[in-house]
């Protein structure tokens, strides 16, 4: 079973980066494909991007390109997430989410969530 | 980027009562839809995938339905475990992309 760690909370201020690490145990890291998914406050689930860690290749969504890097640690199977000129819509619950197979279908497995904060 | 469309935006029901869900998208994902149930302050659970698979340890009351554009989740008798927030996403395309969310609450 993959139980997926999320680093904690965070306050940014406007126009600064933040990164988030899933450290993943239980099962083959490099064998499924490892995502983020955010949830704004009070509203609904939004894809980020994923990353197939045996290919090392990440798929962003349009909106985030050029803002969002994920990548991964292969010796301490840990994903990391850094999100750059951060505004105050970013405020959000950040979740990892590994997919069952290498591809970034649907989402099997999630971390506890990591709330960011974005205030001046 | 395919618009998935969830209804009702909420659904007022007593324990016992059947559920019905539905999910349409603005293009075919032939059988790529997932189902996920969210609790407040928790991450979503996995329900089902591949359109009608359930996903481990997944009670037989939540069964799902429908391919191309139309997709159904049924719960059969609904626990009181089972009143939260559900979602649908697509896996055909990329981005993946979430239905807005369906409310199921106790009347």
């Amino acid at each position: 079973q993959v139980q997926l760690v999320q680093s904690g909370a965070e306050v940014k201020k406007p126009g600064s980066s933040v990164k988030v690490s899933c450290k993943a145990s239980g099962g083959p890291f490099r064998s499924y494909a490892m995502n983020w998914v955010r949830q704004a406050p009070g509203q609904g689930l939004e894809w980020m991007g994923g990353i197939i860690p045996i290919f090392g290749t990440a798929d962003y969504a349009q909106k985030l390109q050029g803002r969002l890097t994920i990548t991964t640690d292969d010796f301490t199977n840990t994903v990391y997430m850094e999100l750059s000129s951060l505004r105050s819509e970013d405020t959000a619950v950040y979740f990892c989410a590994s997919s069952s197979g290498y591809l970034p279908e649907y989402f099997q497995h999630w971390g506890q969530g990591t709330l960011v904060t974005v205030s001046s | 980027e395919i618009v998935l469309t969830q209804s009702p935006g909420t659904l007022s029901l007593s324990p016992g009562e059947r559920a019905t869900l539905s999910c349409r998208a603005g293009q075919s994902v032939s059988s790529s839809l997932a189902w996920y149930q969210q609790k407040p302050g928790q991450a979503p659970r996995l329900l089902v995938y591949g359109a009608s698979t359930r996903a481990t340890g997944i009670p037989d009351r939540f069964s799902g339905s429908g391919s191309g554009t139309d997709f159904t989740l049924t719960i059969s008798r609904l626990e009181p475990e089972d009143f939260a927030v559900y979602y649908c996403q697509q896996y055909g395309s990329s981005p993946r992309t979430f239905g807005q969310g369906t409310k199921v609450e106790i009347k």
